[in-house]
């Protein structure tokens, strides 16, 4: 049984779109929950972090946490080429990361 | 050097061979992770250290054996390995407690078994 389970993709969005990525998570007492950036051949990089119920932007991205349906989203608005990249859900439980396998996301020009 | 570092990136070890996979983090984190990346596969968390104590080791095979000897490196020490565990392996760290979440990242070591 996966515990963070994303769709693995491949998402393709027009450029200048937004992007809505998506993720479920099976337990509940995670309390903190992540999205990582990975670009091919390099390694996951931090882009957001949300401890609460609702919405956090920053900048262009926003995080949506739903504790009750145990649902996470990653909204990319104004999409541009250079965030084509695979993008990880992570969420805190039993004192470790679990990360899901990604969403690959493309962004076509 | 900045962030966390990790050499050699690439290594080509035989099934017999033993080697070690080495990780430095310039960031004064506490809490220091080693993980598995396989293609199509999760991340798979192999071991946490917090303060150069082990805190985790997620059921990892005893070919796999890591040191912690201060709270800014870390080793992975490799033998008898499988072509199963060819895969990248990532050398992360944070601060531990409610941060140990947020985790920067090294650039990883391609590892290839034949």
């Amino acid at each position: 049984q996966k515990e963070v389970e994303q769709n693995s993709g491949p998402l393709s969005v027009p450029e200048g779109a937004i992007a809505s990525l998506n993720c479920t998570y099976s337990d509940r007492g995670s309390q903190s929950f992540f999205w990582y950036r990975q670009y091919s051949g390099k390694s996951p990089e931090l882009i957001m972090s949300i401890y609460s119920n609702g919405d956090k932007e920053d900048g262009r991205f926003t995080a949506q946490l739903n504790k009750a349906s145990q649902y996470v989203s990653l909204l990319i608005r104004d999409s541009q080429p250079s965030d084509s990249a695979t993008y990880l859900c992570a969420a805190e439980g039993a004192q470790k990361l679990v990360f899901g396998q990604g969403t690959r996301l493309t962004i076509n020009p | 050097e900045t962030g966390v570092t990790q050499t050699p990136r690439h290594l080509v070890m035989g099934m017999t061979n033993k080697k070690s996979l080495k990780c430095e983090q310039h960031l004064g984190h506490n809490a220091m992770y080693w993980y598995k990346q396989s293609a199509k596969k999760p991340l798979e968390l192999m071991f946490v250290y917090n303060f150069k104590e082990q805190t985790e080791n997620n059921s990892v095979p005893s070919r796999f054996s890591p040191e912690c000897p201060n709270s800014s490196h870390l080793f992975l020490h490799l033998h008898t390995l499988q072509p199963e565990d060819s895969a990248l392996y990532l050398c992360a760290s944070s601060q531990p407690g409610l941060a140990r979440g947020e985790q920067y990242f090294g650039p990883g070591t391609r590892l290839t078994v034949t």
